[in-house]
């Protein structure tokens, strides 16, 4: 079974500038999740998606941060303009719900340098 | 507010002996309880869970741990491998957030030869 793809793996930019991240999920999982991971700390989530609809983005910059899931399917995460305190690993997770079952797995993230 | 807490920043032990990683939750609508490890430039992996209605969940040689009363869980390693040094999280689902998870900050787990 495929697991979760990120793009790109690493990214380097200056602040001001935008940036884009892409997710595939695992085939069949409902729930998508995006979370950001500040050197020394957990993952803490951006936003959660079901299909193609946003459950949670509580914890979601929505002044520079916007996700969206086309179709139920892939995932983008934008930041536009970033800051020097977005550099963080991005990391994109996917689950089939169901009670006691919806573990999470995880992509291999995406690095950002905002310099 | 640090609702799910690991102390201990960074464990080492000795291949063969028992590693024990330890959490604690302030949240008590906290019903689901996960056990992620991580590789450097890697995501998170899966690696054991517990639901709070349990008190232990075992799969090989990972056993994790739940005291409700205590707000404390544990995950145990027995043996210890060198493959098995990673950077732990524990993380915990709150009943009324629709699968959201909230982590800890991880503890490097180091083993020796």
């Amino acid at each position: 079974e495929a697991g979760v793809a990120q793009s790109p793996r690493y990214k380097i930019i200056e602040k001001r500038q935008s940036v884009a991240f892409w997710c595939n999920p695992i085939s069949g999982h409902a729930t998508l999740y995006w979370y950001q991971q500040i050197l020394g700390q957990g993952p803490k989530l951006l936003i959660q998606f079901q299909n193609n609809g946003v459950v949670d983005d509580s914890q979601l910059p929505k002044d520079r941060f916007s996700a969206e899931r086309l179709k139920g399917v892939d995932s983008t995460l934008k930041i536009q303009p970033a800051k020097l305190e977005d550099s963080a690993v991005y990391l994109c997770a996917s689950s089939f719900p169901g009670p006691y079952t919806d573990t999470q797995y995880f992509g291999p993230g995406t690095r950002l340098t905002v310099l | 507010d640090q609702q799910v807490k690991q102390n201990s920043p960074s464990l080492s032990v000795q291949e063969g002996r028992i590693s024990i990683l330890n959490c604690d939750y302030t949240n008590s609508m906290f019903d689901y309880f996960l056990w992620y490890k991580k590789y450097p430039a890697e995501g998170p992996t899966f690696l054991i869970s517990i639901s709070s209605i349990k008190d232990k969940n075992e799969d090989g040689r990972f056993t994790v741990f739940l005291n409700k009363s205590a707000k404390h869980l544990s995950l145990h390693i027995v043996p210890s491998q060198p493959g098995d040094s990673a950077v732990y999280f524990c993380a915990a689902r709150d009943t009324g957030t629709a699968s959201k998870l909230t982590f800890g900050t991880g503890t490097r787990l180091q083993v020796t030869l």
